[in-house]
């Protein structure tokens, strides 16, 4: 059973271009979250999202920043014009629908804006 | 989520034990204690969970005081591996829900 997949493990970006970040849950995992660390910063949330549905977005930042769980396929984090300040690790997370079983992290994206 | 407060570093001897403490005083009496781990530039690893009993896996073990309000989690014989930063996070155990991670305790082995 494979842990959660998350790729690219590094994506390097130009000022003003998209990136997108991809996130597979573990098997039978229904809940994603995102997660974003800065440089030398701690783990932030983002977003909670079950399939076709945003659940909690009360992290996201306004602008620029999307995210879907579609039905099929994996969880996509999706950065418009990128800036240098979107520079961090962004980490996945997962969870089954039951209650209280520890969530299974991913081994991160870092996204480097040049 | 009830707030928790952890030293911001410990150190540790290769081979001891290493106690990590947490406290959580206005932990409801829904809510669960977590612990998680991160290894430098990795992602979080869950390590252990309690709501009022003495907890162990093969990981390490956890110690919540009767009242509740503070707890320890306790690396019976710590590695150089065992060098992250610990966060304890205290949450209602319902269906899914973010996890608020604090600034942990940075612990550090030494051989």
């Amino acid at each position: 059973n494979a842990g959660v997949m998350q790729n690219p493990r590094h994506l390097v970006r130009r000022r003003g271009q998209e990136a997108r970040l991809r996130c597979s849950p573990m098997k039978g995992h229904s809940h994603v979250y995102w997660y974003r660390q800065l440089p030398e910063e701690g783990l932030k949330f983002m977003v909670y999202l079950q399939k076709e549905n945003i659940i909690d977005e009360s992290g996201m930042p306004k602008e620029r920043f999307s995210a879907e769980f579609p039905k099929e396929g994996p969880s996509i984090l999706r950065i418009q014009q990128v800036v240098r300040g979107d520079s961090a690790a962004y980490f996945c997370a997962s969870s089954p629908p039951t209650d209280i079983v520890g969530y299974t992290f991913g081994s991160g994206t870092r996204l480097t804006v040049v | 989520d009830a707030k928790t407060t952890q030293p911001p570093s410990m150190d540790c001897a290769e081979g001891r034990a290493a106690n990590l403490p947490c406290n959580h005083s206005t932990i409801s009496g829904n809510e669960y204690v977590y612990w998680y781990r991160q290894i430098h530039s990795q992602g979080p690893q869950y390590i252990i969970h309690g709501l009022k009993n003495n907890e162990t896996n093969e990981m390490a073990s956890l110690i919540i005081t009767e009242d509740r309000k503070s707890s320890t989690l306790i690396l019976p014989h710590a590695t150089l591996r065992d060098t992250a930063v610990y966060y304890c996070i205290v949450r209602v155990a319902a269906r899914g829900g973010k996890l608020i991670f604090g600034q942990g305790t940075e612990l550090s082995v030494k051989p």
